[in-house]
């Protein structure tokens, strides 16, 4: 049962423009939602979270959209950069459940 | 740099054995989660262990146990190893059980053969 899915397993955008990464949840006891990095080799990095009190939180180039009656949150990084390359994992709290992922890539 | 150790980085075993992954928290975490990466998969959530006691269990298999020492580090057991075990590995640990952001190690890469 993967109660968090990210449906893009890709996404590619030019560099300067938005990216937008989506992930839906099917678990409405989720109550802390956090987006991920993970470069090759390396462990994921925590990028920015949002608590279901809220429905947006920003943090430079990066925000976090919630919408808890569609079960749906988006990160949107603009503008966004080659050096974002990278795959972008939503994950639910509690329990710190992850989707599967969606490889971001940024052309120059 | 995450502050979180995990210990070997590649481990090559055969089927059958039995291996031990090793994790040092950031100081100061009193929680440590195990993950497991298997190729083109998603994170899926194994065990949580706050500050030496069993939090949660996710989809870990009997042949895999985990604890968490006093000092805090924490070591992942896999037993009777079978080929779909091969996977990326990874630790993380935050400060308090729920509701705060994980910092992960690099993983350990394990490959059965």
């Amino acid at each position: 049962d993967q109660q968090v899915k990210q449906n893009s397993p890709s996404l590619s955008v030019q560099e300067g423009r938005i990216s937008i990464l989506n992930c839906d949840y099917t678990n409405s006891m989720f109550d802390y939602f956090l987006w991920y990095k993970k470069y090759p080799a390396e462990g994921p990095t925590f990028l920015i979270s949002i608590s279901s009190i809220k429905d947006k939180n920003e943090d430079g180039r990066f925000t976090v959209f919630l919408n808890k009656s569609a079960k749906h949150l988006s990160l949107h990084i603009v503008p966004s950069q080659p050096g974002d390359s990278a795959v972008y994992f939503c994950a639910a709290s509690p329990r710190l459940t992850f989707g599967e992922g969606t490889q971001l890539t940024v052309n120059p | 740099d995450s502050g979180v150790t995990q210990t070997p980085k590649h481990l090559i075993t055969a089927t059958g054995q039995r291996v031990t992954l090793r994790c040092s928290p950031r100081s100061g975490d009193l929680s440590v989660y195990w993950y497991q990466q298997s190729l083109d998969q998603g994170l899926q959530f194994l065990i949580q262990y706050y500050n030496g006691e069993e939090r949660a269990k996710g989809n870990i298999l009997e042949r895999f146990s985990a604890q968490q020492f006093p000092d805090l580090h924490s070591e992942l057991n896999l037993s009777s190893l079978e080929l779909g075990d091969s996977a990326l590995y990874f630790c993380a640990s935050s400060v308090q059980g729920n509701n705060s952001p994980l910092h992960f190690g690099n993983g350990t890469r394990l490959t059965v053969t």
